[in-house]
């Protein structure tokens, strides 16, 4: 089946440093979406995108769709301890299909 | 508020028993899914339902069975509960055709089980 890989798998960093992230796949993929999972809570959306090369932003978050279409980033600036989570990304194929979602970055943010 | 509502939030059952995790939406969505998470394996989709009256197996489905109620309702149904089930189920509502800008998956909170 499809299989979205991602990394780092886990990250360590200074309250106020930069992050980034990736997601890759042997597929093209049409949309990429990026969740959010607080401790205890379920995945919250975060950021979608449509078209290869797109760049969008969610306040100090960034998301860029690959212009390869097999691989889609996600960028925090000057993170902050609420940042801390598991980062999900998920992929959909084409149209109408169910989305496949990656294993997931953990971040943990250091005061 | 709008979103998606799982019940019950926390469940410790004995090996063999049965039990019906409830999943409730109010967004109007066509499709429903129910996920299980467990440490390192991300989200692998247990059974899903495009459509009101429709269910398919996902990639983990042995040991689960699903009812689609209605439109608003979609529940994960163990029958005999074993250990290797103990993890974190995630319900979740979507439209799958981006219709109205911004689309995705909208999950519940979880329903913590444990498999004694």
């Amino acid at each position: 089946g499809q299989q979205l890989n991602q990394s780092p798998q886990s990250m360590f960093i200074q309250e106020g440093e930069d992050v980034s992230m990736n997601c890759t796949s042997s597929s093209i993929f049409n949309t990429w979406l990026w969740y959010k999972q607080d401790p205890g809570e379920g995945p919250v959306l975060l950021i979608a995108l449509y078209k290869a090369g797109e760049l969008t932003s969610n306040g100090r978050l960034t998301a860029q769709f690959g212009i390869t279409r097999k691989d889609s980033f996600l960028n925090i600036s000057a993170s902050i301890p609420s940042d801390v989570g598991i980062y999900f990304c998920a992929g959909q194929r084409n149209y109408g299909q169910n989305f496949v979602f990656g294993p997931g970055t953990r971040l943990s943010v250091l005061p | 508020n709008a979103g998606v509502t799982q019940t019950p939030k926390f469940q410790v059952l004995k090996t063999g028993q049965s039990m019906t995790l409830q999943c409730a939406q109010d967004m109007n969505h066509n499709s429903m899914y129910w996920y299980r998470q467990d440490p390192g394996m991300g989200l692998r989709l247990i059974y899903y339902s495009a459509s009101e009256g429709t269910t398919d197996k996902g990639e983990v489905p042995n040991g689960y069975n699903v009812s689609r109620l209605n439109k608003r309702e979609f529940s994960l149904r163990l029958e005999s509960a074993a250990p290797s089930q103990t993890s974190v189920y995630f319900c979740a509502s979507s439209e799958l055709v981006r219709f109205q800008g911004l689309y995705g998956y909208t999950f519940g909170s979880g329903t913590r089980l444990t498999v004694v």
